[in-house]
């Protein structure tokens, strides 16, 4: 089964608009963690947001939000109004257990965003 | 401050050849994390190297192989090379600092194999 699931290989949406990335994700660890990042075509993956599993609001870094919701093991990434800049693919990512002795991240598919104007 | 830095950006090699690819962490990250990216396979752990010593590796063959140094430099080494081992090769550091901890990415190294 797959950990992560992004079930959107792609979206437009128009600029200054918001937009929702969806992601959900399977584990049985009770500690674990979640990652949103960008990755522009340059490659580099750039990291956005976190979110603990213990952590009981939801997180936000500046236009980025991550709508958590652990019941139904869902973490989706909100950008608001939208720049054409957020063009981009972007990827969940979770990292289990507890933070120390396990740096892997498992990634999903990825969801391709491109900003109209 | 200086981000995770991998060279070279970009290699050609030719089949049944082996490659070195290199990452220099961000200063002071202990822990450095190897990915391969493919179009088919997407994003898939490699290794992960704390304090010289491989704490994880993921499901690929034994021509994948890295080592770390005692300034958490590492690389990675792919022998006998395969056309499918075409792919950017990611690296990450981290500081293991609790929880909260994010992996911070280089550019990422291109390889083709002709």
């Amino acid at each position: 089964a797959q950990k992560i699931t992004q079930t959107q290989p792609g979206m437009f949406v128009q600029e200054k608009e918001a937009v929702t990335l969806d992601c959900t994700y399977d584990t049985s660890d009770q500690s674990y963690g979640l990652f949103w990042y960008k990755q522009p075509s340059s490659g580099e993956m750039i990291f956005l947001i976190y979110q603990g599993s213990y952590d009981e609001q939801n997180a936000t870094e500046g236009r980025y939000s991550l709508n958590f919701q652990k019941a139904r093991k869902s973490a989706n990434l909100v950008i608001s109004a939208s720049q054409l800049g957020d063009s981009a693919m972007y990827f969940c990512a979770m990292r289990e257990g507890p933070n120390f002795g396990n740096e892997k991240l498992t990634f999903g598919t990825g969801t391709r965003l491109t900003i109209i104007p | 401050k200086a981000g995770v830095t991998q060279t070279p950006r970009y290699l050609i090699k030719t089949r049944g050849q082996q490659v070195t690819l290199s990452c220099s962490p961000i200063s002071g990250h202990r822990s450095v994390s190897w990915y391969q990216q493919t179009p088919g396979q997407g994003l898939q752990f490699l290794f992960e190297y704390f304090s010289e010593t491989q704490r994880n590796k993921g499901n690929f063959p034994g021509r994948f192989s890295g080592r770390q140094f005692s300034n958490s430099r590492s690389e990675m080494n792919v022998s006998t090379l395969e056309l499918g081992d075409s792919a950017l090769y990611l690296c990450a550091s981290s500081t293991l600092r609790g929880p909260h901890t994010e992996a911070f990415f280089g550019q990422g190294t291109r390889l083709t194999v002709v």
